[in-house]
């Protein structure tokens, strides 16, 4: 069975700091990868997805993550963290079996 | 803007009663799946549609139950709701011709069952 661990559950970050989430999967072929952004009150927004390729995934927002196959990590950072960025993030491992496992995510403080 | 809608946005039944939440994809979306995000978790799949026809179902009990419609509109019923039933619900809607995990999501229904 697919899963997903997100081992901070929260993290606080000064403006303009990079930041770092923490993923790690289990999933016993090649796994397709995503991240998602969900602000409060609010649905969940791709952020990027890893299917096959280039590990190195850039996304929207300027969030670019890297897929790791021998740590069986999916990490995600930016440079340089604007206010804007404070939500909750969740990583998701799908397969081909159609559904996405998400971890219980990660939520993300800005600090001014 | 993913252009997928749902509603109600907000909700509140009693336990026994039964509810149904609707979700409104574009047009060309024709896989839809649902998922509960209970406070403080991340979604957990509850079944998925494509063209009408159930295309896999998570761990969720017969009482939870969906339809598809062709007009890339679909409902999420629950039966017999629980405490335990009180949860944000997502739908998501992939498009024709990419892979049925890259889902773009509504805002969600929140419910509240007391």
């Amino acid at each position: 069975a697919q899963s997903v661990t997100q081992p901070d559950i929260h993290i606080t970050v000064s403006e303009g700091a990079s930041l770092e989430l923490r993923c790690n999967y289990s999933y016993g072929a090649t796994p397709y990868l995503f991240w998602y952004v969900q602000s409060p009150g609010q649905g969940l927004q791709l952020l990027l997805k890893y299917f096959s390729g280039d590990t190195l995934v850039q996304g929207i927002k300027g969030f670019e993550a890297e897929f790791k196959r021998s740590q069986s990590s999916f990490n995600l950072r930016k440079p340089s963290v604007h206010w804007s960025d404070a939500a909750e993030y969740f990583c998701a491992v799908g397969s081909n079996d159609y559904k996405l496992s998400f971890g219980a995510g990660t939520t993300v403080t800005v600090r001014a | 803007e993913t252009g997928v809608t749902q509603s109600p946005t907000h909700l509140i039944k009693t336990r026994g009663q039964q509810v149904t939440l609707r979700c409104s994809s574009q047009s060309g979306h024709n896989t839809v799946s649902w998922y509960q995000q209970a406070l403080g978790q991340g979604p957990q799949f509850i079944f998925q549609y494509y063209r009408e026809e159930e295309n896999g179902r998570g761990n969720f009990p017969p009482r939870f139950s969906g339809l598809q419609f062709p007009n890339y509109s679909s409902e999420l019923n629950v039966n017999a709701l629980e405490l335990d039933d009180s949860a944000l619900y997502l739908c998501a809607s992939s498009p024709e011709g990419t892979r049925p995990e890259t889902q773009y999501f509504g805002p969600g229904t929140r419910l509240l069952v007391l």
